[in-house]
């Protein structure tokens, strides 16, 4: 079967403007996680989603930074009036209910210029 | 922010050698996991450890774990060029389902 997959692969955009970063988990994962990853750092928690519901969305740094999973299977994570700082690699993982392991995607590349 | 802290950032053995990584941590957790990264794309989970288990092994991984320091390491023996990588600790979040990552050690394997 087939893995998380996240589009696009890399997205590169200018300070200010709004980009939409995509994660399709695997199929039947109810947990769905968004991890941001600066060089040289292991990855940071953002956002986690049980089902459609975002159950803890602690690690959203500020109001520009949202996510979304309408209908518990595709989430889209929504960055407004991008800056600089936000380049990263944004990788998103799913797993099971209840289950530790997660399953991470190749993660999207975001480059603020 | 991380609360996983990795040692050695980075380690260089050859072929054959065993390697070895170590993982400490701040507050209580339930479980511990340890996750291998190529090419700063996606992780891979490569074992878990349960807050009450101090040793398990998979394959050529063997992990233990240390509540009473908050530590863990874990040891790769025989190594292979393919396990040249960057390899992180992972501790449950504050809701117990999300991951909190250490920085990681990169692991180089020459031939």
């Amino acid at each position: 079967g087939a893995g998380v997959s996240q589009t696009p692969s890399n997205k590169v955009t200018e300070k200010g403007k709004y980009v939409e970063l995509r994660c399709d988990p695997i199929s039947g994962h109810t947990a769905l996680y968004w991890y941001r990853q600066s060089l040289g750092q292991g990855p940071e928690f953002l956002i986690y989603f049980q089902g459609t519901g975002a159950a803890d969305d602690s690690g959203l740094p500020n109001d520009r930074f949202f996510a979304v999973r309408p209908e518990g299977s595709v989430s889209t994570l929504k960055i407004q009036r991008t800056e600089r700082g936000d380049s990263a690699v944004y990788l998103c993982a799913s797993s099971l209910w209840g289950e530790e392991t997660q399953y991470f995607g190749p993660g999207t590349r975001l480059l603020v210029l | 922010s991380q609360q996983g802290e990795e040692d050695p950032q980075a380690l260089s053995i050859q072929e054959g050698e065993n390697a070895t990584m170590n993982c400490s941590y701040k507050t209580s957790i339930n479980n511990l996991q340890w996750y291998r990264q190529n090419s700063g794309r996606g992780l891979v989970h490569l074992i878990l450890i349960r807050s009450n288990e101090r040793e398990k092994h998979s394959g050529r991984l063997r992990v233990t774990l240390d509540t009473s320091k908050k530590s863990s390491s874990l040891l790769i023996t025989a190594s292979r060029a393919a396990d040249t990588a960057s390899y992180f600790c992972a501790t449950d979040w504050d809701s117990g389902y999300a991951l909190n990552f250490g920085k990681g050690t990169s692991l180089l394997v020459t031939p």
